[in-house]
């Protein structure tokens, strides 16, 4: 079964600072693709960055960037220089075989100013 | 592009009443998707389409029920309504990925039901 999990329920982190959440997740297909959701307290899910499995280099989306480590199913999110705005729930989600999304239950980041 | 959209985007209901979420894209979609969120939790699938005429279960589809006649419309229908089913409802869809898997799947913006 695949299994997505987020060990980090709440974080903090000081404006400006470097922060990094924490993924790991389970599937036995070889080709799947991995996201970041970003869910602020208006509670729209926007995507934050997204990585396909057979691309060995991490994404990067301005200050978002992830570092996939694929034999060890690893899929964490770095958010650098981090604003007030960045506070908000963050999932984790894999989607692979052929329609389901697996999701995390979600790290909160509170951005302290 | 509007991408999903959803509408209402609240509505209080009461115990027994009936009521549809509506939902539709406009990205050409196959893929559709309701989820319900429950305060602090996270989402979990309800119904799902794999195209116009085609739906199935999710994990917690009790009390629910879906069609998609079209591939831009999946409404959802809540009879008669419970305190259970108090929760933030979203709609969402995708596309299949080329190696395998689901692209990336948009969300709209959610309905607030609240069950009394």
């Amino acid at each position: 079964a695949q299994t997505v999990t987020q060990s980090q329920p709440e974080m903090s982190v000081q404006e400006a600072e470097t922060v990094t959440l924490s993924c790991t997740y389970d599937t036995s297909e070889s080709n799947y693709y991995l996201f970041w959701y970003k869910q602020p307290p208006s509670r729209q899910m926007i995507l934050v960055i997204r990585q396909e499995a057979y691309k060995q280099q991490n994404a990067t989306e301005n200050r978002f960037s992830v570092n996939f480590q694929k034999a060890a199913k690893s899929f964490s999110l770095k958010i650098s220089d981090s604003q007030l705005g960045d506070t908000a729930m963050y999932f984790c989600a894999c989607s692979s075989g052929t329609y389901k999304y697996i999701f995390g239950t979600g790290t909160r980041l509170k951005v302290l100013a | 592009n509007a991408g999903v959209t959803q509408t209402p985007k609240f509505r209080i209901l009461k115990i027994g009443q009936s009521m549809t979420l509506q939902c539709t894209q406009d990205m050409n979609h196959n893929y559709m998707y309701w989820y319900r969120q429950d305060p602090g939790m996270g989402l979990k699938l309800i119904y799902y389409s794999v195209g116009a005429g085609i739906t199935d279960k999710g994990e917690v589809p009790n009390g629910y029920n879906v069609s998609r006649s079209t591939t831009e419309d999946f409404p959802l229908r809540l009879e008669l309504a419970a305190p259970s089913q108090t929760s933030v409802y979203f709609c969402a869809s995708s596309t299949p990925g080329t190696s395998g898997g689901q692209e990336t799947q948009y969300f709209g913006p959610g309905t607030r039901l609240l069950v009394l």
